[in-house]
């Protein structure tokens, strides 16, 4: 199917414990981007990319690695889930100039 | 004004009445701003993308204007319904070229009270 997928959509970790959220588009889209929802903030921009193989910081990057070795897929790994990363992450993709499309969001609990 | 900024946070209005909100933006370095709707247990879905000065856009009986010098974008929602409950949130993306970054607004939450 076309669009935007995430994966999983629901996931409970311990602290301490390396987690990776996927993200998948079949747009060919030139840009990924990776928010987090929590309340009072709104969506805050954890990591883009451009392209495949590049990569860029967003307003809230600690605790968070991402790699883009394919244009269609853009995962997010916490190295060592805190509390604090408990949150709703949505992942978006968008061609250049254009609008952002977003995924269904993955629900993460950190315990 | 540093950050993009929503008001009111959250608003009632009876289903049939007619409502507005605002978005302020920094009006230096502006190249768009963006609508987007969230229902509920849903993502964001864009809405408008808005660039010149003046510009006005429509979709049913939801509509946007911009105003990029004083830095402000109005959303109104003509002869409210029950399905257009949802957080309306707006977005500024800079103009440096190749910078695809949004900022977003923290959002307006609107209830329809049927």
């Amino acid at each position: 199917d076309a669009g935007i997928t995430q994966s999983p959509r629901y996931k409970i970790t311990e602290t301490g414990r390396q987690v990776t959220l996927m993200c998948h588009q079949t747009w060919s889209h030139s840009y990924m981007f990776w928010y987090r929802q929590d309340l009072g903030h709104g969506l805050r921009l954890i990591y883009y990319s451009a392209a495949a193989d590049i990569t860029d910081k967003g307003e809230v990057p600690d605790g968070y690695v991402v790699s883009r070795s394919k244009t269609e897929n853009f995962p997010l790994t916490l190295e060592s889930a805190t509390r604090s990363q408990t949150s709703v992450y949505f992942c978006a993709s968008s061609p250049t100039r254009g609008e952002q499309y977003f995924g269904p969001g993955t629900r993460l609990t950190v315990t | 004004i540093l950050n993009v900024e929503q008001s009111p946070q959250s608003l009632h209005v009876q289903e049939g009445d007619s409502t507005n909100f605002t978005c302020s933006f920094p009006s230096s370095n502006f190249y768009a701003l963006h609508w987007y709707r969230w229902e509920t247990a849903k993502s964001p879905e864009a809405l408008f993308v808005m660039t010149l000065n003046g510009d006005e856009k429509k979709k049913g009986r939801i509509s946007a204007t911009l105003n990029t010098k004083e830095g402000y974008s109005y959303l109104y929602i003509k002869g409210s319904q029950p399905e257009d409950s949802a957080t309306y949130l707006c977005a500024s993306r800079p103009s440096n070229f190749g910078n695809e970054k949004l900022t977003f607004g923290t959002g307006t939450r609107l209830t329809i009270i049927p």
